[in-house]
């Protein structure tokens, strides 16, 4: 099977400038997940996304948004990108089990803001 | 959400045995413990969960408190592969919006050959 891949690897943007992070899920998995994480952190719960509905979101601004497509591939877009917007985003893609539930992530994707 | 309380790095020879702790005394009684670890430049990497009794897979072992109120992780022979940061993670019944992991700053494990 397939597992969870995440383009591009590596991003550099400047302050204010949109981004559009792209994961395709395994095979077979129907729910998407979003985390950032920045550098000595764990991951942080951005939102997340079950047979295309956004389903669960954390403490993030509007500006961050995504999309879960029929395949169930997903994207998340970041809208006037700040400094602070730097991190590394990490997808998950799982299959909705309740608490045996397992997430399979993708090695990411480091977005660097100037 | 409740909170979990790890040590912040750990170091073990390889080829020995590794006892990774977490406390979660606020958990509640239906929250299952998750672990997940994170090697080097990778995303997070499912290990290993349960609810009550100690579970056993290929990758590690998990003792759970009788109380509940902390667990450990056990690899029962470190390798270098085992050199990751290792995150304890409680996980709630789900409920609409709400099937996040929330993870800490974990434990960051050093292998010494």
């Amino acid at each position: 099977e397939t597992g969870v891949t995440q383009s591009p690897t590596h991003l550099i943007k400047t302050r204010g400038q949109q981004v559009t992070l792209r994961c395709s899920s395994q095979s077979g998995h129907n729910t998407v997940s979003w985390y950032q994480q920045a550098l000595g952190q764990g991951p942080q719960f951005i939102f997340q996304y079950y047979r295309e509905e956004e389903n669960g979101r954390g403490n993030f601004p509007p500006r961050f948004s995504g999309l879960q497509f029929p395949n169930y591939s997903s994207e998340l877009n970041v809208n006037a990108l700040e400094l602070d917007d730097s991190a590394l985003y990490l997808c998950a893609s799982s299959q909705r089990q309740g608490p045996n539930e397992k997430l399979f992530f993708g090695s990411g994707t480091q977005l660097s803001v100037l | 959400d409740a909170k979990t309380t790890q040590p912040n790095s750990m170091e073990s020879n390889e080829e020995e045995p590794v006892h990774l702790p977490c406390n979660h005394s606020t958990i509640s009684g239906t929250d299952y413990i998750h672990w997940y670890r994170q090697l080097p430049s990778q995303g997070p990497e499912y290990v290993i969960h349960g609810l009550t009794s100690n579970v056993n897979n290929r990758m590690a072992s998990l003792a759970i408190a009788e109380d509940r109120k902390s667990s450990t992780l056990i690899l029962h022979r470190a390798t270098l592969r085992d050199a990751a940061v290792y995150y304890c993670i409680l996980r709630a019944p789900p409920n609409f919006g709400n099937e996040k992991l929330t993870f800490g700053t974990g434990t960051r494990l050093t292998i010494i050959p």
